[in-house]
């Protein structure tokens, strides 16, 4: 377990179809990161928050959106579903502790688009 | 704008050879580099990392990196591979710990050592 949570583990769902994926990081890291990574082009960047407040953006699409919760969980939401959705869908949250500084990943989500 | 070479889709080996899979970057400015593992159906796991200091990085399961400032490159290697170690390996790279502090990975490198 990286202490890095996310659910569900699979999801199989229709095309134009509305899903959401959530992340738990690491207990004291505030950034959290979202990746998808599909098969013919490695793990893609979308979308960066810290504390509640986005702070960077990658190749996200517009039918694509994200936020951060209080309790620092967050939910990435995939609307509109196409076949070419479907992907690994990773978290990572980061820590700076005491001179430390990595990266954690979940296990990620795998979203099949039917 | 930061980015991640790795120039070989695939590497074989013979276990109990040594193993190098490539990575070169390009940052505008010091880099953080990060090699990490992803077995089938799992997860990306940490190999190691380079932040400052030593050029020479040990991590885990036997895996070292050199960090070369000139060659802008940050190559894994193992000095015997194991059959258990085919899997993807991707390189990674950031630029600070300010804000925008997104991992950039490189494409992969799928590894098969072969018994």
């Amino acid at each position: 377990d990286s202490g890095v949570t996310q659910t569900p583990k699979h999801l199989i769902t229709a095309t134009g179809q509305r899903v959401t994926l959530r992340c738990s990081p690491r207990s004291g890291d505030l950034s959290v990161y979202w990746y998808q990574q599909s098969l013919d082009q490695g793990l893609q960047f979308l979308i960066q928050y810290y504390n509640g407040e986005e702070r960077a953006k990658g190749n996200i699409l517009e039918r694509f959106s994200a936020q951060q919760f209080p309790d620092l969980h967050s939910e990435l939401n995939l609307s509109s579903l196409e076949l070419g959705d479907s992907a690994l869908y990773f978290c990572a949250s980061s820590t700076w502790d005491r001179g430390n500084y990595g990266y954690t990943f979940g296990s990620g989500t795998r979203l099949t688009v039917v | 704008a930061q980015s991640v070479a790795q120039p070989e889709d695939q590497v074989n080996v013979a276990e109990g050879n040594p193993l190098t899979v490539k990575c070169t970057y390009s940052v505008s400015g010091n880099p953080y580099l990060f090699w990490y593992v992803q077995y089938p159906n799992r997860g990306l796991q940490f190999l190691l990392k380079y932040i400052t200091g030593d050029n020479l990085v040990k991590g885990s399961y036997g895996f070292e990196a050199e960090f070369n400032k000139s060659q802008t490159s940050f190559h894994l290697k193992k000095p015997s591979a194991l059959v258990s170690d085919s899997a993807l390996y991707f390189c990674a790279v950031t630029l600070s710990r300010g804000a925008g502090n997104m991992l950039t990975f490189g494409g992969g490198t799928r590894l098969m050592v072969k018994p």
